[in-house]
Protein backbone atom coordinates (compact mmCIF):
# COMPACT_ATOMS: atom_id res chain seq x y z
CA UNK A 1 0.00 0.00 0.00
CA UNK A 2 1.55 3.68 -0.55
CA UNK A 3 2.31 5.75 2.39
CA UNK A 4 1.99 8.80 3.63
CA UNK A 5 2.64 11.56 1.06
CA UNK A 6 3.89 14.72 2.33
CA UNK A 7 4.58 18.12 0.32
CA UNK A 8 6.94 20.30 -0.15
CA UNK A 9 10.02 17.92 1.66
CA UNK A 10 11.15 21.35 2.03
CA UNK A 11 10.85 24.53 2.26
CA UNK A 12 12.83 27.79 3.04
CA UNK A 13 11.39 31.00 4.09
CA UNK A 14 11.39 34.52 5.80
CA UNK A 15 9.98 35.15 8.95
CA UNK A 16 6.62 36.95 8.53
CA UNK A 17 5.89 35.07 5.66
CA UNK A 18 3.25 32.87 5.20
CA UNK A 19 3.76 28.65 4.27
CA UNK A 20 1.53 25.75 3.64
CA UNK A 21 2.11 21.81 3.80
CA UNK A 22 0.03 18.98 2.27
CA UNK A 23 -0.65 15.94 3.07
CA UNK A 24 -2.14 12.87 1.35
CA UNK A 25 -2.80 10.01 4.33
CA UNK A 26 -3.10 6.05 3.88
CA UNK A 27 -6.15 5.37 1.87
CA UNK A 28 -8.98 4.58 4.07
CA UNK A 29 -6.91 5.98 7.30
CA UNK A 30 -9.92 7.97 9.25
CA UNK A 31 -7.48 9.66 11.60
CA UNK A 32 -4.98 12.32 10.84
CA UNK A 33 -2.08 13.79 12.78
CA UNK A 34 -0.24 17.09 12.40
CA UNK A 35 3.45 16.90 14.35
CA UNK A 36 6.00 19.55 15.00
CA UNK A 37 9.14 17.88 15.58
CA UNK A 38 12.12 20.62 16.67
CA UNK A 39 15.44 19.50 16.13
CA UNK A 40 17.06 17.25 19.00
CA UNK A 41 12.93 16.72 20.30
CA UNK A 42 10.53 14.33 19.90
CA UNK A 43 7.58 14.61 17.60
CA UNK A 44 5.11 17.54 19.57
CA UNK A 45 1.50 16.59 18.64
CA UNK A 46 -0.25 19.77 17.01
CA UNK A 47 -3.70 18.55 15.97
CA UNK A 48 -5.53 15.48 15.46
CA UNK A 49 -8.43 14.77 12.82
CA UNK A 50 -10.98 12.19 12.61
CA UNK A 51 -12.09 12.47 9.51
CA UNK A 52 -12.90 15.74 8.76
CA UNK A 53 -13.47 17.24 12.67
CA UNK A 54 -11.02 18.15 14.84
CA UNK A 55 -10.59 15.94 18.03
CA UNK A 56 -7.58 17.83 19.56
CA UNK A 57 -6.30 21.31 18.54
CA UNK A 58 -4.89 22.24 22.38
CA UNK A 59 -1.16 22.43 21.45
CA UNK A 60 -1.70 24.40 18.08
CA UNK A 61 -1.09 27.93 18.08
CA UNK A 62 -4.50 29.00 16.49
CA UNK A 63 -3.17 32.90 16.34
CA UNK A 64 -0.74 31.67 13.45
CA UNK A 65 -1.53 28.28 12.56
CA UNK A 66 -4.52 26.87 10.78
CA UNK A 67 -5.29 23.03 9.21
CA UNK A 68 -7.95 21.71 7.99
CA UNK A 69 -8.76 18.77 6.44
CA UNK A 70 -11.94 18.69 3.40
CA UNK A 71 -13.21 15.57 2.73
CA UNK A 72 -12.09 13.85 5.26
CA UNK A 73 -8.79 12.72 3.06
CA UNK A 74 -6.02 15.29 2.45
CA UNK A 75 -5.11 18.25 4.88
CA UNK A 76 -3.38 21.38 4.73
CA UNK A 77 -1.39 22.99 7.45
CA UNK A 78 -0.37 26.33 7.05
CA UNK A 79 1.84 29.19 9.03
CA UNK A 80 1.03 32.71 8.50
CA UNK A 81 3.16 34.53 9.88
CA UNK A 82 6.03 32.59 10.19
CA UNK A 83 8.26 33.30 12.89
CA UNK A 84 12.09 32.05 13.67
CA UNK A 85 11.01 29.34 16.26
CA UNK A 86 8.84 27.64 13.45
CA UNK A 87 11.64 26.08 11.91
CA UNK A 88 11.15 22.42 12.34
CA UNK A 89 10.30 19.21 10.68
CA UNK A 90 6.24 18.69 10.15
CA UNK A 91 5.30 15.35 10.45
CA UNK A 92 1.77 14.29 8.77
CA UNK A 93 0.67 10.87 10.23
CA UNK A 94 -2.21 8.45 10.34
CA UNK A 95 -4.20 5.78 11.62
CA UNK A 96 -6.66 3.42 10.25
CA UNK A 97 -8.91 5.03 13.88
CA UNK A 98 -8.10 6.66 16.81
CA UNK A 99 -6.51 5.06 19.99
CA UNK A 100 -4.54 2.70 20.35
CA UNK A 101 -3.47 1.74 16.77
CA UNK A 102 -0.29 2.12 14.72
CA UNK A 103 0.50 5.75 13.27
CA UNK A 104 1.80 5.31 10.10
CA UNK A 105 4.34 8.82 9.23
CA UNK A 106 4.98 10.45 6.34
CA UNK A 107 7.99 11.73 4.93
CA UNK A 108 8.18 15.13 6.67
CA UNK A 109 8.85 18.81 5.29
CA UNK A 110 12.09 20.74 6.79
CA UNK A 111 10.68 24.11 7.28
CA UNK A 112 13.54 26.55 7.63
CA UNK A 113 12.81 30.22 8.99
CA UNK A 114 15.23 33.23 8.54
CA UNK B 1 -0.56 16.64 33.12
CA UNK B 2 0.81 14.49 29.97
CA UNK B 3 4.50 13.93 30.12
CA UNK B 4 6.60 11.14 29.18
CA UNK B 5 10.07 10.96 30.08
CA UNK B 6 12.79 9.26 28.42
CA UNK B 7 16.38 8.16 29.70
CA UNK B 8 19.17 8.08 28.51
CA UNK B 9 19.22 10.70 26.03
CA UNK B 10 22.18 8.75 24.29
CA UNK B 11 23.48 5.91 24.53
CA UNK B 12 26.79 3.54 23.10
CA UNK B 13 27.31 0.34 22.83
CA UNK B 14 29.87 -2.37 21.95
CA UNK B 15 28.00 -4.74 18.62
CA UNK B 16 26.44 -7.67 20.29
CA UNK B 17 25.63 -5.91 24.24
CA UNK B 18 21.90 -5.76 24.81
CA UNK B 19 20.80 -1.85 24.70
CA UNK B 20 18.16 -0.81 27.45
CA UNK B 21 16.38 2.88 27.10
CA UNK B 22 13.34 3.61 29.74
CA UNK B 23 10.35 6.04 30.16
CA UNK B 24 7.73 6.72 32.59
CA UNK B 25 4.62 8.49 32.34
CA UNK B 26 2.37 10.83 34.11
CA UNK B 27 -0.76 9.51 33.82
CA UNK B 28 -1.94 6.03 35.03
CA UNK B 29 -4.83 5.77 32.30
CA UNK B 30 -2.36 5.36 29.46
CA UNK B 31 -2.68 1.96 28.06
CA UNK B 32 -1.34 1.94 24.63
CA UNK B 33 2.23 2.51 24.48
CA UNK B 34 4.91 2.21 21.21
CA UNK B 35 7.91 2.31 20.52
CA UNK B 36 9.59 4.74 17.65
CA UNK B 37 13.03 4.43 15.76
CA UNK B 38 14.09 7.19 13.36
CA UNK B 39 16.81 6.87 11.22
CA UNK B 40 19.17 10.63 10.89
CA UNK B 41 16.91 12.27 8.38
CA UNK B 42 14.05 9.96 7.89
CA UNK B 43 10.49 9.14 8.90
CA UNK B 44 9.64 7.65 12.80
CA UNK B 45 9.00 4.18 12.18
CA UNK B 46 7.38 1.53 14.75
CA UNK B 47 9.37 -1.08 15.87
CA UNK B 48 7.21 -2.56 18.49
CA UNK B 49 4.05 -1.58 21.12
CA UNK B 50 2.79 -3.24 24.38
CA UNK B 51 -0.89 -2.54 25.79
CA UNK B 52 -1.57 -2.17 29.43
CA UNK B 53 -2.81 -5.70 29.22
CA UNK B 54 0.23 -7.40 29.20
CA UNK B 55 3.49 -6.54 31.05
CA UNK B 56 6.07 -7.82 27.95
CA UNK B 57 6.23 -8.40 24.68
CA UNK B 58 8.78 -10.03 22.31
CA UNK B 59 9.85 -9.67 18.51
CA UNK B 60 13.24 -11.22 17.95
CA UNK B 61 15.89 -9.63 19.30
CA UNK B 62 13.83 -6.20 20.46
CA UNK B 63 11.40 -6.62 23.82
CA UNK B 64 9.54 -4.33 25.88
CA UNK B 65 8.73 -4.08 29.38
CA UNK B 66 5.69 -2.31 31.25
CA UNK B 67 5.10 -1.76 34.75
CA UNK B 68 1.87 0.06 35.25
CA UNK B 69 2.44 0.32 39.01
CA UNK B 70 5.59 2.20 38.80
CA UNK B 71 4.32 3.90 35.19
CA UNK B 72 7.34 2.81 33.63
CA UNK B 73 8.18 1.02 30.83
CA UNK B 74 11.45 -0.04 28.52
CA UNK B 75 12.95 -0.98 25.63
CA UNK B 76 15.28 -3.88 25.28
CA UNK B 77 17.35 -4.49 21.98
CA UNK B 78 19.64 -7.77 22.54
CA UNK B 79 22.45 -8.94 20.55
CA UNK B 80 22.68 -4.94 19.00
CA UNK B 81 24.12 -4.85 15.18
CA UNK B 82 25.44 -1.29 13.55
CA UNK B 83 21.72 -1.03 11.41
CA UNK B 84 20.50 -0.44 15.00
CA UNK B 85 22.10 2.55 15.58
CA UNK B 86 18.86 5.29 15.19
CA UNK B 87 17.22 7.55 17.68
CA UNK B 88 14.63 6.17 19.54
CA UNK B 89 11.29 7.76 20.99
CA UNK B 90 8.97 5.81 23.80
CA UNK B 91 5.15 7.43 23.73
CA UNK B 92 2.17 6.92 25.57
CA UNK B 93 -1.17 7.76 24.69
CA UNK B 94 -3.21 9.43 27.21
CA UNK B 95 -7.05 8.42 27.57
CA UNK B 96 -9.08 11.39 27.96
CA UNK B 97 -8.22 12.74 24.42
CA UNK B 98 -6.25 9.72 22.80
CA UNK B 99 -3.39 11.90 22.58
CA UNK B 100 0.15 10.17 21.73
CA UNK B 101 2.87 12.10 23.70
CA UNK B 102 6.69 11.08 22.84
CA UNK B 103 9.68 10.89 25.09
CA UNK B 104 12.65 13.10 24.15
CA UNK B 105 14.54 10.41 22.24
CA UNK B 106 17.25 8.28 23.06
CA UNK B 107 20.15 8.63 20.27
CA UNK B 108 21.74 5.40 20.08
CA UNK B 109 24.67 4.27 18.60
CA UNK B 110 26.32 0.85 17.77
CA UNK B 111 30.31 0.45 18.27
CA UNK B 112 31.82 -1.83 15.65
Amino acid sequence: EAGVAQSPRYKIIEKRQSVAFWCNPISGHATLYWYQQILGQGPKLLIQFQNNGVVDDSQLPKDRFSAERLKGVDSTLKIQPAKLEDSAVYLCASSLVRGGNEQFFGPGTRLTVL
Amino acid sequence: GENVEQHPSTLSVQEGDSAVIKCTYSDSASNYFPWYKQELGKRPQLIIDIRSNVGEKKDQRIAVTLNKTAKHFSLHITETQPEDSAVYFCAALFGGNEKLTFGTGTRLTIIP
